[in-house]
C-alpha cells in the first residue's frame, strides 16, 4: 500500500529565511504534484514533477523529484507572509493512474 | 485548465439526513473523483465517478452511504446519506485536465453535520 509522508507537518519561521518541506513516498511513481490550501479553502495546483531529477520554481517556491530516493522537496526561499499555508505532496496510488494519495501536510506559518 | 463548480459552498445539516453535493464541470473529462477532507486533516479519496457505469470506491467507503451518480461527462452527484457528526468535512471534486498529468479540485463543500 503506498503510503505518504511529509515533514515537518507545522513549520513556523521567519520573514527572509529559507526552509524545506520533504515528501517521502513508499511505492515507485511517475510523478509527483505539490498543492497549496489556504485556511477554508480548496486546493491550488503548484508543480507537477514528472521525471527524475526534475525542477520547477515558481517565484520563492521550488520543487524537485528523485524517483529513486522516492523524494521530493519543496523549498522555500526568503518566505514572506503570503507563502503561509498548508502545503501537500500528492503520489498516483498506481503508476499511471489518476487516483491521489495525499501527505498529511505541511502547516506553515510565516511570521513578520 | 479546467474550472470546477461544486453546490453548496457550505452546508449545516441534521444527523440522519441526507445531502447531495453537485460538480459542474466547464468541459467534458473522462474521470472525476470525489475526496473527502476531514477536519485538520489530509484528503483521502472517496469514490471516482465513471459516465455510464457504476462509480468505483476505494476502502472504508460504501455506496449505501455515499451514492454517486454521473449522468455526462461534465457533471457529478456525491450524496452522504443518513449523516452523522463524523460525516463532518470538505468534500471535493476532482478532475484529470487534458494531458493526464494535471489534477485539478473544485472550490469544496464544506458540511456540518450537527
Amino acid at each position: 500500500e503506498l503510503k505518504v509522508e511529509q515533514n515537518p507537518l507545522f513549520l513556523s519561521m521567519q520573514e527572509g529565511k529559507n526552509y524545506t518541506i520533504y515528501c517521502n513516498y513508499s511505492t515507485t511513481s511517475d510523478r509527483l504534484y505539490w498543492y497549496r490550501q489556504d485556511p477554508g479553502k480548496s486546493l491550488e495546483s503548484l508543480f507537477v514533477l514528472l521525471s527524475n531529477g526534475a525542477v520547477k520554481q515558481e517565484g520563492r517556491l521550488m520543487a524537485s523529484l528523485d524517483t529513486k530516493a522516492r523524494l521530493s522537496t519543496l523549498h522555500i526561499t526568503a518566505a514572506v507572509h503570503d507563502l503561509s499555508a498548508t502545503y501537500f505532496c500528492a503520489v498516483p496510488r498506481i503508476q499511471g493512474a489518476q487516483k491521489l494519495v495525499f501527505g498529511q501536510g505541511t502547516r506553515l506559518t510565516i511570521n513578520p | 485548465s479546467a474550472v470546477i463548480s461544486q453546490k453548496p459552498s457550505r452546508d449545516i445539516c441534521q444527523r440522519g439526513t441526507s445531502l447531495t453535493i453537485q460538480c459542474q464541470v466547464d468541459s467534458q473529462v473522462t474521470m472525476m473523483f470525489w475526496y473527502r477532507q476531514q477536519p485538520g486533516q489530509s484528503l483521502t479519496l472517496i469514490a471516482t465517478a465513471n459516465q455510464g457505469s457504476e462509480a468505483t470506491y476505494e476502502s472504508g467507503f460504501v455506496i449505501d452511504k455515499f451514492p454517486i451518480s454521473r449522468p455526462n461527462l461534465t457533471f457529478s452527484t456525491l450524496t452522504v446519506s443518513n449523516m452523522s457528526p463524523e460525516d463532518s468535512s470538505i468534500y471535493l471534486c476532482s478532475v484529470a485536465g487534458t494531458g493526464r498529468n494535471e489534477q485539478y479540485f473544485g472550490p469544496g463543500t464544506r458540511l456540518t453535520v450537527t
